[in-house]
């Protein structure tokens, strides 16, 4: 366990359901992050929230949209996905952008 | 061009032997991570380093800036060792190399 967990570990949706992603992290980081690692392929950031503020959105499709209620918290709800979204979903939380980065075990997302 | 290059993408080595992986950057940074990620998925970071060298247990990152080049060793490889292995440079953002998908074989 690293201190960011996810859940669910695996999800299995199809490309008109509606699901949602969920990050918590309680080391006290200030900054979360949403990344997206498709097979063989290095990883994409998504999303940056730095104090709850949205600093980054990586120009992700607004199929995508992710949510951050507190320091503790982010989301990433998933509406009307394509088969091409399936991939591991990882969050990661850091204090302040330039020190180490702390990863949760991600989501195994599979859109059929 | 991926702004993060690893070599090499593939490595296979024997219990015990001494690893070396590579990662060159073409971009301005303030920092480089190194990160092991297991079949699982799950990320771990093993170094966040923005010059010289670190050491942590079998494990030592070396960073050259002036020739934007860093190096992740693995001395007395281990079995448990295998893992993908993945460079990013912090610049504006993080770039992430490819990886290295190591293989230690008993």
């Amino acid at each position: 366990e690293t201190g960011v967990t996810q859940t669910p570990r695996h999800l299995v949706m199809g490309m008109t359901n509606k699901k949602s992603l969920k990050c918590e992290q309680h080391l006290g980081h200030n900054a979360m992050y949403w990344y997206k690692q498709s097979a063989k392929k290095p990883l994409e950031l998504m999303f940056v929230y730095n104090f709850k503020e949205q600093t980054e959105n990586n120009s992700v499709p607004s199929r995508f949209s992710p949510e951050c209620p507190n320091s503790s918290h982010l989301f990433l709800h998933l509406h009307t996905l394509q088969p091409e979204d399936s991939a591991l979903y990882l969050c990661a939380s850091s204090q302040d952008r330039d020190r180490r980065y702390t990863f949760g075990s991600g989501t195994r997302l599979t859109v059929v | 061009k991926n702004e993060v290059e690893q070599s090499p993408q593939n490595l296979t080595a024997q219990e015990g032997e001494f690893i070396t992986i590579n990662c060159s950057y073409s971009v301005g940074i303030s920092a480089l991570h190194w990160l092991q990620q297991h079949p699982g998925g799950g990320i771990v970071s093993l170094f966040m380093l923005s010059s010289g060298k670190k050491k942590h247990g079998r494990l030592i990152a070396t960073i050259n800036i002036q020739e934007k080049h860093s190096s992740l060793h693995i001395t007395a490889s281990h079995p448990r060792d295998s893992a993908v292995y993945i460079c990013a440079a912090r610049a504006d953002d993080m770039r992430f190399g490819a990886g290295t998908r190591l293989t230690v074989k008993p």
